[in-house]
């Protein structure tokens, strides 16, 4: 099956623990990206990488980091976790010459800081 | 202003019925994208457009670049339509980084 994958599914934490989110795709695309949903639904980007290199850093907050192997795969570490994570993050692939056509999101990663 | 505002932000309608959900930009933009997130949260590509019309079954979506909006039709509504739509366009070209409107929650009742 090709797709974008994602675990954990759902995670809870307390504040000040370090969470580390897995993301792939087997798409063979060359293109990755990690975006934050939050409780009203609002969807913003947070990261984006192409064949391992970092090309958008939105402004977020220094504990999020995003840790990419290959192509096909790209991490999401938070160190210290504050109760304003608690969000969904979605990753998603794309070809970097296609961008708007072959977008394709994984089901997403549930956190709750508590 | 928000470079995509995405309107209603909620629609119900009953099952058969049809409608239409929109999106304006404040600039013209290269292309849209609507996705539908279902309840388990997954964002499905329904469309991509960089000009004109297309459909698929019972949904249709138009992109007026010039006008600087879009729209997702939806005729013959069915359970299975409940979910969010979201518009998404990409303001900064080859990146792939989407700016997405607010979502309208569509509702079906039977």
């Amino acid at each position: 099956e090709t797709a974008v994958f994602q675990t954990p599914n759902y995670h809870v934490t307390q504040v000040g623990n370090e969470v580390s989110f897995n993301c792939k795709q087997t798409l063979g695309h060359d293109t990755m990206y990690w975006y934050k949903q939050d409780s009203k639904k609002l969807l913003k980007i947070m990261f984006s990488y192409n064949n391992k290199q970092l090309i958008v850093n939105e402004t977020v907050p220094r504990r999020f980091s995003p840790q990419s192997s290959d192509k096909a795969h790209l991490n999401l570490r938070i160190k210290s976790v504050e109760p304003e994570d608690s969000a969904v993050y979605l990753c998603a692939s794309s070809t970097r010459d296609r961008v708007n056509s072959d977008y394709t999101f994984g089901s997403g990663t549930r956190l709750l800081v508590i | 202003g928000m470079p995509v505002e995405q309107n209603p932000p909620a629609l119900s309608l009953y099952e058969g019925a049809e409608s239409g959900l929109r999106c304006n930009f404040s600039t013209t933009m290269k292309g849209v994208q609507w996705f539908q997130q279902n309840h388990r949260g997954r964002l499905i590509t329904l469309f991509y457009l960089a000009q004109g019309t297309k459909e698929n079954g019972r949904l249709k979506s138009t992109f007026n670049s010039k006008e600087r909006y879009s729209t997702l039709h939806i005729k013959d509504a069915q359970l299975e339509d409940s979910g969010t739509y979201f518009c998404a366009v990409d303001m900064n070209y080859n990146q792939g980084k989407l700016i997405f409107g607010q979502g309208t929650k569509l509702s079906i009742k039977p």
